[in-house]
């Protein structure tokens, strides 16, 4: 089974750069995806790491290091609205897997 | 495009009563997944369908169950609802594949039982 580690809690200051760590446990997989969470409000989709490396898409990026079994969310020049949960999410190659979700990391911006 | 539509969104039960929750999926998505979400445990999987079939079952009890239609609208069924079944119930449609890890959610449906 696959097993999704996020720290529970990040503040950072507005206008700054944050980064949200996601170590996982799985033999194999497609990819690791993030998903933001407003309060009150449904998952959304915010990227995907099919390969290693890093990807950009505006002021997020996410990476990912299959060796490490490693990857993180990077967000820049913080706005109070980026203040929401952040979950990494994996489906395993083996089988017909679901896609399984990290606890998530509740990032808080603050002025 | 319409996005995944969950009813009611709002609910309140009591204790040892069932509920049914209703899921309709983004058109031409045939992947429908369940989801129960709580304070501190993240999104912990209950189901997944694909076209009628139930694909994947997460570790919980007999009492929550599940059936997606024709349509690949779905359904999800908690009988004897217990205190600890209070959560937001998410569903989830995508495209076929495994490969496909974008998931597209309701607004959810927030239980509480009492």
């Amino acid at each position: 089974g696959q097993s999704l580690e996020q720290p529970s809690e990040v503040t950072a200051v507005e206008g700054a750069i944050v980064q949200i760590n996601c170590t996982y446990q799985t033999s194999g997989f497609y990819g690791l995806s993030w998903y933001q969470q407003h309060d009150g409000g449904a998952p959304t989709f915010l990227s995907y790491n099919a390969l290693d490396g890093l990807e950009e898409t505006g002021r997020f990026s996410s990476f990912l290091s299959r060796s490490d079994s490693y990857g993180y969310l990077l967000l820049q020049e913080l706005q109070m609205k980026d203040s929401a949960s952040y979950f990494c999410a994996v489906r395993e190659m083996w089988g017909n897997t679901p896609l399984v979700f990290g606890k998530g990391t509740r990032l808080s911006v603050i002025a | 495009k319409a996005g995944v539509t969950q009813t009611p969104r709002y609910l309140i039960k009591t204790r040892g009563q069932q509920v049914t929750l209703s899921c309709s999926p983004i058109s031409g998505h045939r992947s429908v997944s369940w989801y129960q979400q709580t304070p501190g445990q993240g999104l912990q999987f209950l189901f997944e369908y694909f076209s009628e079939t139930q694909r994947n079952k997460g570790n919980f009890p007999g009492r929550f169950s599940g059936r997606q239609f024709s349509n690949s609208r779905s359904e999800m069924n908690v009988s004897t609802l217990e205190l600890g079944d209070s959560a937001l119930y998410l569903c989830a449609s995508s495209l076929d594949g495994p490969r496909n890890t974008e998931a597209f959610f309701g607004q959810g449906t927030r239980l509480t039982v009492v």
